[in-house]
């Protein structure tokens, strides 16, 4: 089975430029969960989606949104690209919500912001 | 602030010996503990779970969480080189949503 894809694998962009990343989940899983990680970190949360509803959000300014799909996959949209915004943006999926159930991680999309 | 905190390491074992990955936490309402393996440019890998008291195996792997210390640990018996990598503890916030991350212990393991 196909674990959590992410597109794209790299992007580029500069300041002030908007980017949109996506994520389809593992099958069956209907949570997405999204995470930055910069170098020398670990993963910060920014949003969880299930069944296209926000279930939470990380503390990340509202230049961050992000959304879910009828089929489950997601979107994590970023506006105004500061070089800050430079990481690995991680999507991860679970079957449900809850605190006992396992998150995978996709490779993820490195955003380099010039 | 919730927190997880892990000692960054580096921490190097020689090949065959047992490795201990320690973690400690600020939340007292976090019931689920992760343990995730990232090697050097890539994403992190679910390694181990563990939620209840005491110690869980698999494998060469054992997680061991004692809640009344806020503590959790992961130990590798037999460490292989390929065993070199970060380690990323992580807990679930008290809404079962967000999982917080430690910072890594990176691991190195010398043939």
């Amino acid at each position: 089975d196909a674990g959590v894809t992410q597109s794209p694998t790299h992007l580029i962009k500069t300041r002030g430029q908007q980017v949109t990343l996506r994520c389809s989940p593992i099958s069956g899983h209907k949570s997405v969960s999204w995470y930055q990680q910069v170098l020398g970190q670990g993963p910060q949360f920014i949003f969880q989606y299930y069944e296209k509803e926000e279930r939470g959000r990380g503390n990340f300014p509202d230049r961050f949104s992000a959304r879910q799909f009828p089929n489950y996959s997601s979107e994590l949209n970023v506006n105004a690209l500061l070089l800050g915004d430079s990481a690995l943006y991680l999507c991860a999926s679970s079957q449900i919500p809850g605190d006992n159930q396992p998150q995978h991680f996709g490779d993820g999309t490195r955003l380099s912001i010039l | 602030q919730k927190e997880v905190e892990q000692n960054s390491g580096p921490l190097s074992v020689p090949e065959g010996a047992i490795a201990s990955l320690n973690c400690t936490y600020s939340d007292r309402g976090s019931q689920s503990f992760f343990w995730y393996r990232q090697y050097s440019g890539k994403s992190p890998e679910l390694i181990m779970f563990i939620y209840s008291n005491g110690d869980k195996e698999d494998g060469r792997f054992t997680a061991q969480l004692n809640k009344a210390s806020q503590y959790v640990s992961l130990l590798i018996r037999d460490s292989q080189p390929s065993d070199s990598a970060t380690y990323l503890c992580a807990g679930s916030d008290q809404a079962g949503t967000a999982l917080i991350f430690g910072k890594g212990t990176t691991l190195s393991v010398s043939s």
